[in-house]
């Protein structure tokens, strides 16, 4: 198990692109999130599934944003039309339901986006 | 919305001294608060949590109090080393009403030899 794995590691587009992101979770975990981190602040929370269902959305996920995770394994986080304020970090983890931990959480490296 | 505060936002301490980084939340119904340990350019990694049934948790030189009442919780890092310079966040998360974790801004930690 080599833990959440996230690619491309690095992305740099122009405005009005669209760009795609994928997650690969830790291998049996259920629940998958994606949150976005710029520079200084702490990883605001996207939107959430449960297994090929997306139980949870933010207000942060604007129409230009959709998630997908057909199978319930890998995910995919679409961004259309990118403007500058979607340069962020994209960072996704995942978790166990019924994990003896509870819901620990564990992230991925993240996919650095820069929109110029 | 659950809102997360943490202080201060840049701690230096000398090597060997203690940290102590305090986070307070709005929404009485959090239930999970874990902390994460981010170095530059890295992922936020999992170092300590705690669950409202508990009050203390300690791992060897990390430990983290929670004080429900006044909806604050705590990190205590002792005998800090170099290694441990980097962003610290707290977050809290109310288990029963959807799994989104709320994070604190960080703290930035730098012990100094």
């Amino acid at each position: 198990d080599t833990g959440v794995s996230q690619n491309p590691r690095h992305k740099i587009t122009k405005r009005g692109q669209n760009v795609t992101f994928r997650c690969d979770p830790i291998s049996e975990h259920n629940r998958l999130y994606w949150y976005r981190q710029t520079l200084g602040q702490g990883p605001e929370f996207l939107t959430y599934f449960q297994n090929e269902a997306q139980l949870e959305k933010s207000r942060l996920l604007s129409d230009r944003f959709s998630a997908e995770r057909p199978k319930g394994s890998f995910s995919t986080l679409e961004i259309q039309r990118t403007e500058q304020g979607d340069s962020a970090m994209y960072l996704c983890a995942s978790s166990l339901t019924g994990d003896a931990s509870g819901n620990t959480i564990y992230f991925g490296e993240g996919s650095w986006l820069t929109v110029v | 919305g659950e809102n997360v505060e943490q202080h201060p936002s840049t701690l230096s301490v000398q090597e060997g001294d203690s940290a102590v980084i305090k986070c307070t939340y709005s929404d009485s119904a959090s239930n999970y608060f874990p902390w994460y340990k981010q170095e530059l350019g890295k992922r936020p990694q999992l170092i300590i949590d705690i669950r409202s049934n508990v009050g203390e948790k300690k791992d060897q030189r990390i430990a983290v109090t929670l004080n429900k009442t006044a909806k604050h919780f705590s990190l205590h890092i002792t005998e800090t080393q170099p290694e441990d310079s980097a962003v610290y966040f707290c977050a809290a998360m109310a288990e029963n009403s959807g799994y989104a974790l709320n994070f604190g801004k960080g703290t930035s930690l730098l012990v100094t030899p």
